[in-house]
């Protein structure tokens, strides 16, 4: 069973762009929740999305956005992009159909903003 | 909103010591998770607990749901230089609920 997969790995980017991350969850999963990571912030949680709505959503501005298509693929989009906004984005994908529910990383997507 | 506490922060231990590591929180959760992550990749799953009060074995690492609901532990025996890296806790409180994680413990093995 593959797992789950980020593309691309590393993204470099300059000021004011935007940028689309990927992530296909595991075959079966329905869940895709997005973190980003910093080394000062630990995991931040950006947003979740679940059947192709976003369940939950965390603190951080609209310039953050995402979507999930019917076959569970999410995609997230920064816009206008920040020199804070550097940092290891990860996907996590789950079943979520139970209480007992594990959550599986992909490897991320490292973005540089300069 | 839910945070949970993860402690220490770093840890630097001799080659086969034992290592013990924790999170508590004020809120109540209904899973925990344990993850470590090496540098530059995702977190790995490492141990997943449902009960409160469960006790829960991979390998050399031990972690319980605390039975209070509200803290979890996780412990690694016989460390080795592999175990280097950064463990988190995870917890989940009800099923439309996002995962929120500790800020992590980081390992060091001094051979």
């Amino acid at each position: 069973k593959a797992g789950v997969t980020q593309t691309p790995r590393y993204l470099i980017k300059t000021r004011g762009q935007q940028v689309t991350l990927s992530c296909s969850p595991i075959s079966g999963h329905r869940s895709v929740s997005w973190y980003q990571q910093t080394p000062g912030q630990g995991l931040q949680f950006l947003f979740e999305y679940f059947s192709e709505t976003q369940r939950n959503k965390g603190n951080f501005p609209g310039r953050f956005s995402g979507r999930q298509f019917s076959n569970s693929r999410s995609e997230m989009n920064v816009s206008t992009l920040e020199l804070g906004d550097s940092a290891l984005y990860l996907c996590a994908s789950s079943s979520r159909l139970t209480m007992n529910t594990e959550a599986f990383f992909g490897q991320g997507t490292r973005l540089t903003v300069v | 909103g839910q945070q949970l506490n993860q402690s220490p922060q770093s840890m630097f231990i001799q080659e086969g010591e034992d290592v013990s590591m924790n999170c508590t929180s004020s809120s109540i959760f209904n899973t925990w998770l344990w993850y470590k992550q090496d540098p530059g990749e995702g977190p790995v799953l490492l141990i997943a607990l449902y009960k409160a009060g469960e006790l829960t074995s991979n390998g050399r690492l031990t972690a319980q749901f605390g039975i209070t609901r509200k803290d979890s532990f996780l412990n690694i025996s016989a460390s080795i230089p592999s175990d280097v890296g950064i463990y988190f806790c995870a917890a989940l409180g009800g099923r439309n609920t996002p995962l929120v994680f500790g800020k992590g413990t980081r390992l060091s093995v001094i051979a």
